[in-house]
């Protein structure tokens, strides 16, 4: 079946510009993450959503970052006034539903490169 | 988060078992140990989970010490395909998100 996807794959934005990800779930996945990874901090987690329940954006590291999932579907990463320090790859995961047991699912995630 | 450490590197021979080693000693009785890896160009892929007793999936196995201050993955029969960064990840009961330290890149050779 159809995992995960991204798009786009890569992303080249000048600084200060601003950019979306976006991220399609396996269907009917109730949860879904994202995450970056990047040369210097490694593989992080950003912010979780889990059906119609408030977000965990305890992940975010600064107020140019937000994310929305519309219809508990499709999600988009936003990324205002992007800095160089914003370029990693962003990936996305979803799970069946949230819980310790189950296992998350990710996708080939979008790499960001700010110049 | 419970803080887990693994070897930086390892290296291992196609065909041959590969046991990878993880040390959890503040692990609490609520943290399950799950295990990721992520092939080069791609995002990360579960491999397998345990809380006590040791698991076994048609990936690997995963043994768990007795005291669970330590685990190790084995990967019965490498392959070139398992070559990939391997992460331990303590996760408590509840909890959602992954924490991922700096894992075990896992080398095949021919």
């Amino acid at each position: 079946g159809a995992g995960v996807s991204q798009s786009p794959s890569n992303k080249v934005t000048e600084k200060g510009k601003d950019v979306e990800l976006r991220c399609d779930p396996i269907s009917g996945h109730t949860a879904l993450y994202w995450y970056r990874q990047s040369l210097g901090q490694g593989l992080e987690f950003l912010i979780y959503f889990q059906g119609n329940s408030a977000p965990d954006k305890s992940g975010l590291p600064s107020d140019r970052f937000s994310a929305e999932r519309t219809g508990g579907s499709v999600s988009t990463l936003t990324i205002q006034r992007t800095q160089q320090e914003d370029s990693a790859v962003y990936l996305c995961a979803s799970s069946p539903q949230a819980g310790t047991y189950n296992e998350q699912f990710f996708g080939p995630g979008t790499r960001l490169t700010v110049l | 988060d419970a803080k887990t450490t693994q070897p930086n590197s390892m290296e291992s021979n196609e065909e041959e078992p590969v046991h990878l080693p993880c040390n959890h000693s503040t692990i609490s009785g609520t943290d399950y140990i799950h295990w990721y890896r992520q092939l080069p160009s791609q995002g990360p892929e579960y491999v397998i989970h345990g809380l006590t007793s040791n698991v076994n999936n048609r990936m690997a196995s995963l043994a768990i010490a007795e005291d669970r201050k330590s685990s190790t993955l084995i990967l019965h029969r490498a392959t070139l395909r398992d070559a990939a960064v391997y992460y331990c990840i303590l996760r408590d009961s509840g909890a959602q998100k992954l924490v991922f330290g700096q894992g075990t890149r896992l080398t095949i050779n021919p």
